[in-house]
């Protein structure tokens, strides 16, 4: 079963612009977690999204958006990029959280450079 | 809602020498308890995980940790290190299965 794929790897834009990136989950995975890591703050949860839904979103601005599409690949966007959001940021996905607890598995994540 | 504690930011040890990683947390609710691994330029890598039953629990590569409830304690070792295990651990605490919350990482450093 291939992994956790989250494209591009590398990105880097400037000040001001926008920035999407992309997360397949394992197939059959249908909750979809994306972290964000930096050296200042560690690793921040940001958001989780289960059938399209976003369920839980953690502490961040609104120029952080995620959606997740009916085949479970989910993106995430920020808009207006600031320097402090350089970051690597991680997509997990999980099976169907229906039942007990289900493991997150992590792709290799983005690396995002704002200049 | 939870927080955790990794008591060290950097642990340098000899290669085959015995390491252990602290880690404590804090939380309102039981919680399931997580040991990662973070290689560089990588994603993390489950180590091993605590949800239920026996305190005592392996993980892959030869490590363990500990679930202490009446500390709120979760401390990772490894017996005998290899060079190999020079990398970043994450400990992480969660009440459900979607939201991790992590620490801050310990930055193990094997020498030969």
């Amino acid at each position: 079963k291939a992994g956790v794929t989250q494209t591009p790897r590398y990105l880097i834009k400037t000040r001001g612009q926008q920035v999407t990136l992309s997360c397949s989950p394992i197939s059959g995975h249908r909750s979809v977690s994306w972290y964000q890591q930096t050296p200042g703050q560690g690793l921040q949860f940001l958001f989780e999204y289960f059938s399209e839904t976003q369920r839980n979103k953690g502490n961040f601005p609104g120029r952080f958006s995620g959606r997740q599409f009916s085949n479970s690949r989910s993106e995430m966007n920020v808009s207006t990029l600031e320097l402090g959001d350089s970051a690597l940021y991680l997509c997990a996905s999980s099976p169907s959280p229906a039942s007990g607890f289900n493991e997150q598995f992590f792709g290799p994540g983005t690396r995002l450079t704002v200049l | 809602a939870q927080s955790v504690t990794q008591l060290d930011s950097q642990v340098p040890v000899f290669e085959e020498a015995p390491v252990e990683l602290r880690c404590n947390y804090s939380s309102s609710v039981s919680v399931y308890l997580f040991w990662y691994v973070q290689y560089p330029n990588q994603g993390l890598q489950l180590l091993l995980k605590y949800l239920s039953g026996s305190t005592l629990v392996k993980g892959i590569n030869g490590f363990e940790a500990e679930f202490n409830k009446s500390q709120t304690s979760f401390h990772l070792r490894k017996p005998s290190v290899h060079i190999s295990d020079t990398a970043e651990y994450f400990c992480a605490v969660s009440e459900d299965d979607y939201k991790l919350s992590f620490g801050a990482g310990t930055t193990v450093t094997v020498r030969a």
